[in-house]
């Protein structure tokens, strides 16, 4: 049972262009949403995160929207690049019990 | 300062044969994580430790052991290796999990023949 399910599995885009990736949660308890960046053969690095109190973060290109009520969060890339060329995941994780659990991941590519 | 490290980097297991993997951080973190990573089915948490001495399972635990006897170290054991098993694992640490970045390592690439 995957209890972070994430939208699209792959992306393609066009330089410019605004990908969307989308993700959905079954836990009411979790209460912190970071997005991880990782490029071929590098282990996962944290890009952006948002506690449930707001609706949306921005951090230079990159934009997390959240809605609490349909248990869902997005994020958005402004004016993407070809070195956003990378695969995205989001995560959930509790404030108490040490666990922080990963969506399925979306391969992005943003051709030039 | 190294942050994670794993070791090794790559390895080639025979059915039946046992391994452990093997993760250091050096940021005095108190959280620890193995992870599996395989096509399309994202990061999925085996193990995690939320202190020195202590241990729990994640989403799919079987077929793994861990131990964490010294903070700073992690350690992932198979057993009794299985093709199933072949993926790549990642290591991760962080102060806790909340509002904090989790550091990963560069990954070990696993294959069971």
């Amino acid at each position: 049972q995957q209890q972070v399910k994430q939208s699209p599995q792959s992306l393609i885009v066009q330089k410019g262009g605004i990908p969307i990736i989308n993700c959905a949660y079954e836990n009411t308890a979790f209460d912190y949403f970071p997005w991880y960046q990782q490029f071929p053969g590098k282990g996962p690095a944290l890009l952006i995160a948002i506690r449930p109190d707001v609706s949306e973060k921005k951090e230079g290109r990159f934009t997390i929207s959240f809605n609490k009520s349909a248990k869902q969060f997005s994020l958005h890339i402004m004016d993407s690049q070809p070195g956003d060329s990378a695969t995205y995941f989001c995560a959930a994780s509790l404030s108490q019990g040490g666990k922080l659990i990963f969506g399925q991941g979306t391969e992005l590519s943003v051709k030039p | 300062n190294a942050g994670v490290t794993q070791t090794p980097k790559f390895r080639v297991l025979k059915t039946g044969q046992s391994m452990t993997l093997l993760c250091a951080q050096d940021m005095n973190h108190e959280y620890m994580y193995w992870y599996r990573q395989d096509p399309g089915m994202g990061l999925r948490l085996i193990h995690y430790s939320v202190g020195e001495g202590t241990t729990a399972k994640g989403e799919v635990p079987d077929g793994y052991n861990v131990s964490r006897l010294k903070k700073q170290n992690f350690l992932l054991g198979l057993e009794s290796a299985a093709p199933s098993q072949t993926s790549v694992y990642f290591c991760a640490s962080s102060y806790w999990v909340l509002d904090t970045e989790a550091f990963f390592g560069q990954g070990t690439r696993l294959t069971v023949v």
